[in-house]
């Protein structure tokens, strides 16, 4: 199972970020998303698509449907520039699976 | 809750490295953990799973055979040892608790929280 996201995402501060994240019949799944800063551990902003672990602000928010998984950032900051991955459980090989990762530049 | 993991290393190649990844914060012997590396530059690559309940244990197909994880509930700390290593097993190796209570086996879940993970660097 492939999940797909692109290597760059760039945003003015201020403005809303979208990182997507495809992979097949991703709608059906639990997706995750992680934050990761340069030289860090990653930590987790979103669960089950759209759930916000306790100290992750309300600006982090995600959708999924059909073959696509978002996560939206509003009112983007500068400490919101950090590497994102989305994540998921794949049934048929039995694995975890991570997208490649998007790099998000605020501008 | 917390997860800390023993320092860096450096092995030559067909050597083995074993990492320990120490948890506070919650009952141990209640949860799983899992193994994920990230080479230099790359992204996030799962390697498998293992009970701290029962010790049972899931390897990604990529890492079976030489792949080994364990626990110590006397000193609430898991194990993952990677053997025959080459320079493509250069990366951070990070240890991640499952959100399940007492799993069987490793299923649709996220991973929170990690640990600051451990830089294994393979070079003759």
């Amino acid at each position: 199972y492939v999940l797909t996201q692109p290597p760059s995402v760039s945003v003015d501060p201020g403005k809303t970020a979208r990182i997507p994240c495809g992979g097949n019949k991703i709608g059906s799944k639990s997706v995750h998303w992680y934050q990761q800063r340069p030289g860090q551990a990653p930590i987790l902003v979103l669960y089950d698509g759209a759930d916000r672990p306790s100290g992750i602000p309300d600006r982090f928010s995600g959708s999924s449907s059909g073959n696509r998984a978002t996560l939206t950032i509003s009112r983007v900051e500068a400490g919101d520039e950090a590497d994102y991955y989305c994540h998921v459980w794949d049934s048929s090989s039995e694995e975890q699976v991570f997208g490649g990762g998007t790099k998000l530049t605020v501008l | 809750v917390q997860l800390k993991q023993s320092g860096g290393e450096v092995k030559k190649p067909g050597a083995s490295v074993k990492v320990s990844c120490t948890s506070s914060g919650f009952l141990f012997t209640s949860s799983a953990i899992n193994w994920v590396r990230q080479a230099p530059g790359q992204g996030l690559e799962w390697m498998g799973w293992i009970s701290t309940y029962n010790g049972d244990t899931r390897y990604g197909q990529k890492f079976q055979g030489r792949l080994t994880m364990s626990r110590d509930t006397s000193s609430n700390t898991v194990y993952m040892e990677l053997r025959e290593l080459t320079s493509d097993d250069t990366a951070t190796y990070f240890c991640a608790k499952d959100p399940f209570d007492y799993p069987s086996q490793p299923r649709e879940g996220w991973f929170d929280p990690w640990g600051q993970g451990t830089l294994v660097t393979v070079s003759s």
